[in-house]
């Protein structure tokens, strides 16, 4: 497609439930970042897919915290046993391989914006 | 690791009168600086990046300045409009091939005043 696209856009849950959240990259981008948008804070990184490599989830904040990317395309993070703490907003973002397209710079998707009440 | 601090929070601006935000990096490493834009709803976009192998690059009416000895760079927009107005994020990385994660700031919020 012509951008990231995340789905869904708005989350609501209740605290306990399991949640999964869809990012579409751009076709042929090979590195998938996701990241963790708190009310009026920056961006909280949470994992990164790059091709075929083990991802980096350095940043996963526990492990009910969970991601997978099928096919070096799609990918779904996955929190379980929600905590109202993981209400925010996560971005997906994709990069074209390295020399190709944008050079360095991040395409992100709208969000999902996850509330757990 | 990296650690990004970035300033103002909040900054108001009148229409027409310049902005600049500034943020500071700790890691030597880090050589790339992008800063992005988020309009309320939707997601960073690119707006201007600069590489440690340059000091200033300017694209219209934004320009960022770099200072590696100093590990601090800034967003600079003139002219400013209100379609200006949004949350600003800088960001580093290090180079590293094919890892390229960035480091965010906390963002800034501009607001252009009519």
């Amino acid at each position: 497609g012509a951008g990231v696209s995340q789905s869904p856009s708005n989350k609501v849950t209740e605290k306990g439930k399991d949640v999964e959240l869809r990012c579409d990259p751009i076709s042929g981008h090979t590195a998938l970042y996701w990241y963790r948008q708190s009310l009026g804070q920056g961006l909280e990184f949470l994992i990164y897919f790059q091709g075929n490599s083990a991802p980096d989830k350095s940043g996963l904040p526990s492990d009910r915290f969970s991601a997978e990317r099928t096919g070096g395309s799609v990918s779904t993070l996955t929190i379980q046993r929600t905590q109202q703490e993981d209400s925010a907003v996560y971005l997906c973002a994709s990069i074209p391989p390295p020399g190709q397209g944008a050079g360095y710079g991040y395409t992100f998707g709208s969000g999902t914006r996850l509330t757990v009440v | 690791g990296e650690n990004v601090e970035q300033h103002p929070s909040t900054l108001s601006v009148q229409e027409g009168d310049s902005a600049v935000i500034k943020c500071t990096y700790s890691d030597s490493a880090s050589n790339y600086f992008p800063w992005y834009k988020q309009e309320l709803g939707k997601g960073p976009q690119l707006i201007i990046d600069i590489r440690s192998n340059v000091g200033e690059k300017k694209d219209q009416r934004i320009a960022v300045t770099l200072n590696k000895t100093a590990k601090h760079f800034s967003l600079h927009i003139t002219e400013t409009q209100p379609e200006d107005s949004a949350v600003y994020f800088c960001a580093a990385s290090p180079d590293s091939g094919s890892a390229r994660q960035l480091t965010f700031g906390s963002g800034t919020q501009l607001t252009v005043l009519p």
